[in-house]
């Protein structure tokens, strides 16, 4: 099956800085890959997505880009903010099927204001 | 409000006593799933939906049974929980697959379980 390894498990950074997250997978039939963030006490929430028909996609403060030769995929925060900081989960799925999403275990990302 | 609701949201219980954990979508999705959480290992799922009256295993099905009887319901059985049943559920629901790729998933607020 599927496997999602993430890296950093956590980061800090001082506002207005940028922070990078990245995860690599091991299906290579894997071709949706969703970024999440889930803040205390409430369930992951999409910010972020990117098919595998596409290399980068960019939605202002926040960018995906994708690399199917190497099997990673990495979100990219700009201009970070106090409010940023929460836990974000990359994940990786295919389109048919269960659809089940496979998780990478998570980067606590704190923004020092 | 477009919104997946879990109850309840935190429920401690002991060892061997059936529990139900509800889950209801508002929006009309055809596919539900049930997820686990548990730190370092990320969300795992366990039981998906494509639709009323069909079910199937996710990775970690064993202690768990579902059923899809509606399109907006579809419950979390534990028969007989056990301590390493304790976790954080998650409850996610999304459209029918179009065209080629599948949408979002929509995720509940959680439910904490402890087992005693």
């Amino acid at each position: 099956g599927e496997n999602v390894e993430q890296h950093p498990s956590t980061l800090s950074v001082q506002e207005g800085d940028s922070a990078v997250i990245k995860c690599t997978y091991s299906d290579s039939a894997s071709n949706y890959f969703p970024w999440y963030k889930q803040e205390l006490g409430k369930g992951p929430q999409l910010i972020i997505d990117i098919r595998s028909n596409v290399g980068e996609k960019k939605d202002q403060r926040i960018a995906v880009t994708l690399n199917k030769t190497a099997k990673h995929f990495s979100l990219h925060i700009t201009e970070t903010q106090p409010e940023d900081s929460a836990v974000y989960f990359c994940a990786a799925s295919w389109a048919t099927g269960r659809r089940a999403l496979t998780f990478g275990s998570g980067t606590r990302l704190q923004v020092q204001p | 409000e477009a919104q997946v609701t879990q109850n309840p949201r935190y429920l401690i219980t002991v060892t061997g006593k059936k529990l139900t954990v509800t889950c209801s979508q508002n929006m009309n999705h055809e596919y539900m799933s049930w997820y686990r959480q548990d730190p370092g290992l990320g969300l795992r799922q366990i039981y998906y939906s494509m639709n009323v009256e069909v079910t199937d295993k996710g990775d970690v099905p064993e202690g768990y049974k579902v059923s899809r009887k509606e399109k907006r319901n579809f419950p979390l059985i534990l028969e007989s929980p056990s301590p390493n049943q304790t976790s954080l559920y998650f409850c996610a629901s999304s459209p029918g697959l179009a065209g080629r790729y599948y949408n979002e998933q929509f995720f509940g607020p959680g439910t904490r379980l402890t087992v005693l």
